[in-house]
This record gives C-alpha cells, sequence and structure tokens, in this order.
C-alpha cells in the first residue's frame, strides 16, 4: 500500500534562511509525488510534482523538490524562505492514472522574522 | 483560471441531521474526490468518483456517506446522518484525465456537528 512519512511535525527557520522538508514515501512502482501547501483555513495548492524525468523539479514560489529513488525521498527546499512561506506543507503520492493521491501528516513551517 | 468551487464554505449543524455538501469541479475534468481533514490531523482520502460511479471508497465511507453527480456540474457529498466525529474541513478536488496525476482542490467546507 502506499504510504508517505513527513518526519517533522513542525520546522522553524529564520526567513532568508534555507528550508528543506523531508518527504519519504513506500511505493511499489515509480509513483507520481507531490508538494502541496496549505496556508491556515484555506485550501491545499500544488507547489510542485513529479510523474518523470529530470528529479530535480521546480514549483511555484522558488521551491524545488529533488525525487531519489534510492532514498524513497522527495525532500522540498528552498533557497531562501519569506514571512509569507509560513503554511502546512503536504507531501503526496499517487499511482497517476484514476488512482487517489495519500497524503503525509504534514509539516507546519514556521518562520522567524 | 480554472478551480474548483465548493459551497458552502461552513455550516454548522445538530448530530443527527443530514448534511450535502456541494462542489463544481472544473468543467473538462473526469476524475472527482472528497477528502476529509479533521482539524490538525492529516488530509484523508474519502472517496473517488468518475464515469458516474464510484471507483474507490476508504474505510471512512461508510453507509453515511454517498456521493452523485446529479446534473453533469455539481459533485455533492451527502452525509445521512451526522455525528460529532464528522466534524472537519472537507474537500473536493478534480483531475483532468487518465495521464495528469494532479488533483486540482477546492478551498474546503468546515463542518461543525454539535
Amino acid at each position: 500500500a502506499q504510504s508517505v512519512t513527513q518526519p517533522d511535525i513542525h520546522i522553524t527557520v529564520s526567513e532568508g534562511a534555507s528550508l528543506e522538508l523531508r518527504c519519504n514515501y513506500s511505493y511499489g512502482a515509480t509513483p507520481y509525488l507531490f508538494w502541496y501547501v496549505q496556508s491556515p483555513g484555506q485550501g491545499l495548492q500544488l507547489l510542485l510534482k513529479y510523474f518523470s524525468g529530470d528529479t530535480l523539479v521546480q514549483g511555484i514560489k522558488g521551491f524545488e523538490a529533488e525525487f531519489k529513488r534510492s532514498q524513497s525521498s522527495f525532500n522540498l527546499r528552498k533557497p531562501s524562505v519569506h514571512w509569507s512561506d509560513a503554511a502546512e506543507y503536504f507531501c503526496a503520492v499517487g499511482a497517476g492514472g484514476d488512482d487517489k493521491i495519500i497524503f503525509g501528516k504534514g509539516t507546519r513551517l514556521h518562520i522567524l522574522p | 483560471e480554472p478551480e474548483v468551487t465548493q459551497t458552502p464554505s461552513h455550516q454548522v449543524t445538530q448530530m443527527g441531521q443530514e448534511v450535502i455538501l456541494r462542489c463544481v469541479p472544473i468543467s473538462n475534468h473526469l476524475y472527482f474526490y472528497w477528502y476529509r481533514q479533521i482539524l490538525g490531523q492529516k488530509v484523508e482520502f474519502l472517496v473517488s468518483f468518475y464515469n458516474n460511479e464510484i471507483s474507490e471508497k476508504s474505510e471512512i465511507f461508510d453507509d453515511q456517506f454517498s456521493v452523485e453527480r446529479p446534473d453533469g456540474s455539481n459533485f455533492t457529498l451527502k452525509i445521512r446522518s451526522t455525528k460529532l466525529e464528522d466534524s472537519a474541513m472537507y474537500f473536493c478536488a478534480s483531475k483532468e484525465g487518465v495521464n495528469t496525476g494532479e488533483l486540482f482542490f477546492g478551498e474546503g467546507s468546515r463542518l461543525t456537528v454539535l
């Protein structure tokens, strides 16, 4: 069965610092991988996705993620965070086709001024 | 930009009452989903819907839940007799086709059961 693990429940970084949010997945084949962001009281916005090809994918708002098959990881990175990046970040995995996607428990990002 | 819209944004109901949450998916999308997020917890899959029938449902989606797409536009989630533990944010999502994995989510409907 598919599963997603986000080991960090909360992460706090200073504004301007770099960021890496961890995500590990369990899936039998090559998965479809996603990062979504949720601001308080808001819906889920797609940051980026990986289906195939280049393992380093670029997303919106300056985010990128790297798919590492050997580590079953899809970590999210940003070189310099802004106060507006404070939100909850969800990693998700799917099989493609008509399949659902499964979310991790999320990582809440706090930004220090 | 096309978006998934959900109504109501917030509904308060008494335990045992029926609730219908409505969603208008993106117009050319073929696959539809409902997810639930209990406050402070992860986003959980409830049900997927394609070609006017349920494709898959989770253990959460018991006989109290039903979905339908009555008019080819709206996609509804009905909870027949609400329980306190049904209080959550409910997200509708849609997907264009088989070869696209990305789900587009609505802003959610917050359900509070008293």
